[in-house]
């Protein structure tokens, strides 16, 4: 069954830091994957997606997510943080077959000044 | 881009009552919606999956005669609670998709409380 894990429920980190967010996922064939974002009381944003290609994906507000097949992950990364980029953080697989989208349990980052 | 309008964004009704919430595609033509639950702190929890002139596909668990899901153009698909009660009170987000690519554009969610 398809599944996403996100092992970490909460991260702080200072502003300016470096961020990392973990995403590991189990799907049959070759996942869809992406990653959003979500403020307080809103709808989701993409952040980025990976279908094919090139495994190192950029995507918008300066994140980056490196797909890596033998390990099953989708870590989303970004070198400096800014105190806007605290938010919940969601990765999700999507079945090609059906069209689903999984997602995982959400990882909430909270930004120190 | 692709932009999905949902409306109310806020809504309060009584218990017992029926509250119907829009999803629209404004700028794509969406032949697949999906109907999100999310309760404080949690993640998405898919509800169904709505296909332009078909019947909807729910997910194991969700009622459909409770949650009615209704896509009947490629524009808009509705979600209409029926007597609605307290549990039913939560975050709701569509999503669509179309067949230009393969990505889902979300709406910015319905909070449904019910009093």
């Amino acid at each position: 069954a398809q599944s996403v894990t996100q092992p970490d429920i909460h991260i702080t980190v200072s502003e300016g830091a470096s961020l990392e967010l973990r995403c590991n996922y189990s799907y049959g064939a070759t996942p869809y994957l992406f990653w959003y974002v979500q403020s307080p009381g809103q709808g989701l944003q993409l952040l980025l997606k990976y279908f094919s290609g090139d495994t190192l994906v950029q995507g918008i507000k300066g994140f980056e997510a490196e797909f890596k097949r033998s390990q099953s992950s989708f870590n989303l990364r970004k070198p400096s943080v800014h105190w806007s980029d605290a938010a919940e953080y969601f990765c999700a697989v999507g079945a090609s077959n059906t069209g689903k989208l999984i997602f995982g349990q959400g990882t909430t980052l909270q930004v120190k000044p | 881009g692709a932009v999905v309008s949902q409306h109310p964004s806020r809504v309060i009704c009584k218990s017992g009552t029926s509250v119907k919430i829009e999803c629209r595609s404004l700028d794509f033509q969406a032949t697949t919606m999906f109907w999100y639950r999310q309760f404080p702190k949690q993640s998405l929890m898919l509800m169904a999956t709505s296909n332009e002139g078909s019947k909807a596909t729910y997910e194991q668990g969700v009622e459909k005669d409770k949650f009615l899901i209704n896509h009947a153009s490629l524009t808009l698909s509705t979600l209409t609670v029926t007597s609605a009660h307290p549990e039913d009170s939560s975050f709701y987000i569509c999503s669509a998709t179309g067949q230009a690519n393969y990505g889902y554009t979300f709406g910015s969610g319905t909070r449904l409380t019910v009093v």
